[in-house]
């Protein structure tokens, strides 16, 4: 089984309704996170948690809202989806360390088109 | 600021050629650097990782990188291409042990 999952793997909407991704995790690690991939940009960071009762923006957090249900649940939702937020989107955990060696692990993303 | 650069986003090999992928860094302090690959319609994997040990790396699949300090390079190499190592590929610089900040990314070809 897979150590991150993510829901759904696809999803097409319309210009403003509001959507929600959804992530898990069996690799009982703290920290989560929520990423957009769009062609020639690489992976920016839209939040991040360190546990369930701390989360933070990252570097494109507008439009974006999080929820930490438990440690291994981490959901990412579109309060009303705009079409620039057509991307694919992963949800990757780490292990906690006091050193830099922040190794990723990743879903296996979802796919969301807003028309 | 910390930030990574990766010097062409496609690059084109035939089999069994050396593989070559190239990237920068800026880190203002000593960095944990990485080399992640995706392949089509899954999430990205670890390759490789600099966790300021040994300076030539060795990761899965044959690849290897070497971190140079005076260059603030972590050129990522695998010495004969196969056609399974199409994908693509991403640089990483770790920020205060917490946030990763990736390169764009270098689509990797692999001609028969």
């Amino acid at each position: 089984d897979a150590d991150v999952t993510q829901t759904p793997r696809n999803r097409i909407t319309k210009t403003g309704k509001r959507i929600m991704l959804e992530c898990s995790q069996t690799k009982g690690h703290d920290r989560m996170y929520w990423y957009r991939q769009d062609p020639g940009l690489g992976l920016r960071l839209i939040y991040y948690s360190f546990d369930v009762k701390d989360i933070n923006k990252g570097e494109i957090s507008d439009g974006y809202s999080v929820s930490r249900q438990a440690q291994a649940k981490f959901s990412l939702s579109l309060e009303s989806a705009i079409p620039n937020q057509t991307a694919l989107y992963f949800c990757a955990t780490s292990d906690t360390t006091g050193e830099g060696d922040n190794e990723q692990f990743f879903g296996p993303g979802t796919r969301l088109t807003v028309l | 600021a910390q930030s990574v650069t990766q010097l062409g986003s496609h690059v084109s090999v035939s089999e069994g050629a050396l593989v070559l992928l190239r990237c920068n860094y800026s880190s203002s302090v000593p960095p944990y650097l990485f080399w992640y690959v995706q392949y089509p319609n899954q999430g990205l994997q670890l390759l490789l990782k600099y966790t300021s040990a040994a300076t030539l790396v060795k990761g899965i699949n044959g690849f290897e990188a070497e971190f140079k300090k005076s260059e603030t390079s972590f050129h990522l190499t695998k010495p004969s291409a196969h056609m399974s190592d199409a994908a693509e590929y991403f640089c990483a610089v770790s920020v205060m042990g917490f946030k990763t900040i990736f390169g764009a990314g270098t689509r990797l070809f692999v001609k028969a």
